[in-house]
């Protein structure tokens, strides 16, 4: 199985500061068609994840510019340009190529 | 308005099965994939598998093979998942998920179901 590894695990930012959240593959997720098939999901206290990144860089539907992904083959990072209070919670990577799908551990985010 | 609307919370003894559901309204089923995805207490996101909506065609993680059974039923644009042999360990807030044909990524969550394997 593809093992997605997160870092860091945690992170304190202050509100309006910019955050930064890496995710490495242990196999390449560049499929033949040129897509990296690298998700991005936040994971808000009490809900259900979202999707914020496809593909490895694509936003999806109603996610602010804020949040921006980029990456190829086996590493990929998560940037939050100014952090607000509403971007807490837990940021997972996900691998959509070869099945199982797997997650990363998960990283927290907090505000300080 | 597009949702996934899964049904309520479960208690259940070891060794005993648990059949969740999960309705979707606002979208055809068939046009898409459904993934189910668990997640112990305080922990990370756990894949199950997912079935075509289509053609009903599954796949299952190892780990579950041979005791989860993911269905679906067109006519009443339902998903269900369904865990066998349960055990402690199985206690968990379980998800369904979408996957649209492009691009492959789970795009609407339920809003979860829990279910727990307590003696």
């Amino acid at each position: 199985d593809v093992v997605l590894t997160q870092s860091p695990l945690s992170l304190s930012v202050t509100p309006g500061e910019p955050a930064s959240i890496s995710c490495t593959s242990s196999q390449s997720l560049l499929h033949s068609d040129g897509y990296n098939y690298l998700n991005w999901y936040l994971q808000k206290p009490g809900q259900s994840p979202q999707l914020l990144i496809s593909l490895g860089s694509s936003r999806a539907s109603g996610v602010p510019d804020r949040f921006s992904g980029s990456g190829s083959g086996t590493d990929f990072t998560l940037k939050i340009s100014r952090v607000e209070a509403g971007d807490v919670g837990i940021y997972y990577c996900m691998q959509a190529l070869p099945t199982p799908w797997t997650f990363g551990q998960g990283t927290k985010v907090e505000i300080k | 308005q597009v949702q996934l609307m899964q049904s309520g919370a479960e208690v259940r003894r070891p060794g005993a099965s648990v059949k969740v559901s999960c309705e979707a309204s606002g979208y055809t089923l068939t046009g898409y994939f459904m993934h189910w995805v668990r997640q112990a207490p305080g922990q990370g996101l756990e894949w199950m598998g997912l079935i075509n909506g289509y053609t009903g065609v599954t796949t299952y993680a190892q780990k579950f093979e041979g005791r989860v059974s993911m269905t679906r039923d067109t006519s009443t644009n339902t998903g269900y998942m369904e865990l066998s042999w349960l055990t402690l360990d199985d206690t968990a807030m379980y998800y369904c998920a979408r996957d649209p044909p492009t691009p492959q990524a789970l795009d609407m969550w339920g809003q979860g179901t829990w279910v727990t394997v307590s003696s």
